[in-house]
């Protein structure tokens, strides 16, 4: 199957800084990515989605100020977590699509976020 | 809201037996559906998928539609330890976007 490259699999931050994800398809080009938050036994909860070269689509109550996704290219989509609280701590995903159907939707590995 | 349900678990089977996972959907214009597998601290990986009333077979993996009732469950035969994982039921609720609504997930044991 496809490759979703995420990094870091794993950070910790101080409380007020900011962390960027990076979620990258390296074997296709992922016409649209999505990314998930998951917080210990809860589902994962779709934050936006973004498609290249356009502005992200938020879902409802996710902050567009405080989550900023920069979709630069086919393969590559970056999460900039804002000014971090511990309430963000959390188990971040990427999934890239490539195609028009479900089928080809490939997740990255996530990445386990802890604020301090 | 559209909303998919699934019981938190734990199930737990012996080594051999069949596990059955139920999944229930909020919006009967829903389109498609997809069970994930997820190992604790990993991502989910794509188990089955089913479009059309009626059973899916897929090796030891059995998917089943209803979509009167609303429902979509997952049948694993010969249970592996292996096995042992959360089962997270996707529904894509259509209206364009390719967006999956996932559930809480099941999680399974299957023990020796």
């Amino acid at each position: 199957g496809a490759v979703v490259s995420q990094h870091p699999s794993w950070v910790i931050c101080k409380s007020g800084t900011s962390v960027k994800i990076e979620c990258r398809s390296l074997d296709f080009q992922a016409t649209t990515m999505f990314w998930y938050r998951q917080f210990p036994k809860q589902s994962l909860m779709l934050m936006a989605t973004s498609n290249e070269g356009s502005k992200a689509t938020y879902e409802q109550g996710v902050e567009k100020d405080k989550f900023l996704i920069n979709h630069a290219s086919l393969t590559l989509s970056t999460l900039t977590v804002t000014s971090a609280h511990p309430e963000d701590s959390s188990f971040y995903i990427c999934s890239a699509q490539t195609g028009s159907t479900n089928e080809k939707l490939f997740f990255g590995s996530g990445t386990q976020l802890s604020v301090l | 809201q559209k909303e998919v349900e699934q019981n938190s678990g734990p199930l737990s089977v012996p080594e051999g037996a069949i596990a059955s996972l139920n999944c229930t959907y909020s919006d009967r214009g829903s389109q498609s559906f997809f069970w994930y597998r997820q190992y604790s601290g990993k991502s989910p990986e794509l188990i089955m998928s089913i479009y059309s009333n009626g059973d899916k077979e897929d090796g030891r993996f059995t998917a089943q539609l209803n979509k009167a009732s609303q429902y979509v469950s997952l049948l694993i035969r010969d249970s592996q330890p292996s096995d042992s994982a959360t089962y997270l039921c996707a529904v894509n609720y259509g209206g364009g976007g390719n967006k999956l609504t996932f559930g809480t997930g099941t999680q399974l044991k299957v023990e020796l």
